[in-house]
């Protein structure tokens, strides 16, 4: 079974743009879920997509959004980028996002802001 | 407000030996509690879940315990490799909610 993909692996923007990352998780699973990780602030939860519905969200600014399709595949946006947004993103997967279920993580986009 | 912390922040230890890392939250109320390993630039791996109704949890020479009214997991790491050198991360899942609150992480390495 394929693991969660992450594309692209890496992008380079600067700043004032804007960026969309995108996730596929696992096969069968339907929550997927986003992280922010930096080296000050560590892995910071963003948000978590069931069934192409948000359930939760973390502490961000409105300029973070994200969706999910009916494929479960989703997509996380980033507008008007600053340069503290420069981080790896990473996305995690589940068969249902139950609290007693494993997550399994991509390998994460690097996104560098300039 | 969940608040996870992992003690030591870094590691060095060399091959063979036993080590312990720790893992504190400062809200007992947890669904569970992971383990996972991050090699450099890459993604995470789930090494161990811990349910809330659970003690430990073993995986070959990897053990966690979880004592959730002190507020406490230690990941036990038997016999060390070289192989073993990353970032171990704890996570808690917090009631009633879908995300999980990381800890600082800790990052190990093994001379060999």
């Amino acid at each position: 079974k394929a693991g969660v993909t992450q594309t692209p692996r890496y992008l380079i923007k600067t700043r004032g743009q804007q960026v969309t990352l995108s996730c596929s998780p696992i096969s069968g699973h339907r929550s997927v879920s986003w992280y922010q990780q930096t080296p000050g602030q560590g892995l910071q939860f963003l948000f978590e997509y069931f069934s192409e519905t948000q359930r939760n969200k973390g502490n961000f600014p409105g300029r973070f959004s994200g969706r999910q399709f009916s494929n479960s595949r989703s997509e996380m946006n980033v507008s008007t980028l600053e340069l503290g947004d420069s981080a790896l993103y990473l996305c995690a997967s589940s068969y249902s996002g139950g609290a007693q279920e494993t997550q399994y993580f991509g390998p994460g986009t690097r996104l560098l802001v300039l | 407000k969940q608040e996870v912390t992992q003690i030591p922040a870094a590691l060095s230890v060399p091959e063979g030996e036993n080590l312990v890392l720790n893992c504190s939250f400062t809200d007992s109320a947890i669904y569970n509690l992971q383990w996972f390993r991050q090699d450099p630039g890459k993604g995470l791996t789930s090494l161990l879940l811990i349910q809330s109704s659970q003690r430990e949890q073993t995986s070959g020479r990897l053990n966690a315990s979880l004592d959730k009214s002190s507020g406490r997991s230690t990941l036990y790491i038997a016999a060390s490799q070289p192989g073993d050198s990353a970032t171990y991360l704890c996570a808690v899942s917090t009631s009633g909610t879908y995300k999980y609150i990381f800890g600082t992480g800790t990052r190990l390495k093994v001379l060999a």
